[in-house]
């Protein structure tokens, strides 16, 4: 089965400080997606990032990274210099490349606060 | 943005009767699928299409149909609403897995069950 855990229900910083959102994932598949999506307060989600189980690549763009390592099944996603822009609900998933479509399996979600 | 339109937005209905949501696209995408979000549980899939006519079910299916008789056109429906029902309802579409694979959502659909 697979699943995704963000333990980190609710997160609070201050405006400029950094803030690693941490996801940890399970599947046995071995050819998988991840992803980031955002949901800020007006309630849309917003696509952030998909990152394959083959590209165990960081990427940056702009104040935002992220860091993948399948030695620890984590996926976790930093934010540098916060913003009061940058709070929202965040969400990890997990698909898997079986079968029709693209079938994510959510995590619960963390809470970002941002304070000025 | 994708073009995905739900409606109604918002509705009120009161316990055992039926409710229809609509998901709308305009981007020709084979896939279409029904989450709903609930505190503590993210979002959770409900039903998903792969082609007219063509549904499976996701996680939480019971007490949930759906149809799909035209791309553009994905519908859920409640036969009989109940109060664990209340919730926020996301349909999403996608294209391909391996072109892009990344879930394009709408707006999202709050329904109240009381």
């Amino acid at each position: 089965a697979q699943k995704v855990t963000q333990a980190q229900t609710e997160i609070s910083v201050v405006e400029k400080e950094d803030v690693t959102l941490d996801c940890v994932y399970e599947t046995r598949d071995t050819t998988y997606y991840l992803f980031w999506y955002k949901q800020p307060p007006s309630g849309e989600l917003v696509f952030l990032i998909r990152r394959n189980s083959f590209d165990e690549q960081n990427e940056i763009s702009g104040r935002y990274s992220w860091n993948f390592q399948k030695s620890t099944s984590s996926f976790n996603f930093t934010i540098t210099a916060s913003q009061v822009v940058d709070s929202a609900v965040y969400f990890c998933a997990l698909s898997r490349n079986r079968g029709y479509g693209n079938k994510l399996v959510f995590g619960a979600g963390t809470i970002l606060r941002v304070k000025s | 943005d994708a073009g995905i339109t739900q409606s109604p937005r918002h509705k009120v209905t009161e316990t055992g009767t039926p409710v229809t949501l609509r998901c709308h696209q305009t981007e020709n995408h084979r896939y279409m699928y029904w989450y709903r979000q609930d505190p503590g549980h993210g979002l959770r899939l409900i039903h998903y299409s792969y082609g007219v006519k063509d549904t499976d079910k996701g996680e939480v299916s019971d007490g949930y149909s759906v149809s799909r008789s035209k791309t553009e056109d994905f519908l859920l429906t409640l036969e009989s609403a109940t109060s664990s029902q209340t919730s926020v309802y996301f349909c999403a579409i996608s294209g391909d897995l391996l072109n892009t694979g990344e879930l394009f959502f709408g707006e999202g659909s709050r329904l109240t069950v009381l």
